[in-house]
């Protein structure tokens, strides 16, 4: 069974910085493109960046273009995306995803809440 | 960037209503544009991808059709576990952005 698990996420201060990880499991990580996704507080979603299967390739949004990172360590089966400096803004539920051989983002996992606030 | 605009924003049915909703790329994407289901709380759930394949386990009554800039997902016999929002993405070209949502209550 194919699980993605977030974790990471919490109340940080406006310019603060934080690392959100999801582990996988019950697939072949490595195979996969990955991707995250985030939905601030009653509102729609928003694709994040991501991630080629063997790092070398990552694209994001242009509202976290050097800010956001995203990476990968498929030893250890995970995803991660390094924020800094953050802001109101990126307060939302972080969802991360995998994107199967369409393209398309075929399994999610239960998100992890990040809240920017003073 | 390309845009997506959904149509109706909020839409009220029955069970056992067709529903139609409406999916509108602002350039043409071919047909790489997926439909996902969301409720309250979860985790979005793939629906149907290439405009029109239904991903596994999807039930039946969800189709999807369209190309180019227009799109549509149609609910044959809206069931009490459907009502949900819906949104579209599109997979042309980075960024991926996903339409503003579907809501749709029941009447």
């Amino acid at each position: 069974e194919v699980q993605l698990v977030e974790s990471g996420g919490g109340l940080v201060q406006p310019g603060g910085s934080l690392r959100l990880s999801c582990a996988a499991s019950g697939f072949t990580f490595s195979s996969y493109w990955m991707s995250w996704v985030r939905q601030a507080p009653g509102k729609g979603l928003e694709w994040v960046a991501n991630i080629k299967q063997d790092g070398s390739e990552k694209y994001y949004v242009d509202s976290v273009k050097g800010r956001f990172t995203i990476s990968r360590d498929n030893a250890k089966n995970s995803l991660y995306l390094q924020m800094n400096s953050l802001r109101a803004e990126d307060t939302a539920v972080y969802y991360c995803a995998r994107v199967n051989v369409a393209g398309n983002f075929d399994y999610w996992g239960q998100g992890t809440l990040v809240t920017v606030s003073s | 960037d390309i845009q997506l605009t959904q149509s109706p924003s909020f839409l009220s049915a029955s069970v056992r209503d067709r529903v139609t909703i409406t999916c509108r790329a602002s350039q043409g994407i071919s047909s790489y544009l997926a439909w996902y289901q969301q409720k309250p709380g979860k985790a979005p759930k793939l629906l149907i991808y290439a405009a029109s394949t239904l991903q596994s386990g999807v039930p039946s009554r969800f189709s999807g059709s369209g190309s180019g800039t227009e799109f549509t997902l149609t609910i044959s016999s809206l069931q009490p576990e459907d009502f949900a929002t819906y949104y579209c993405q599109h997979l042309n070209s980075y960024p991926f952005t996903f339409g503003p949502g579907t809501k749709v209550d029941i009447k």
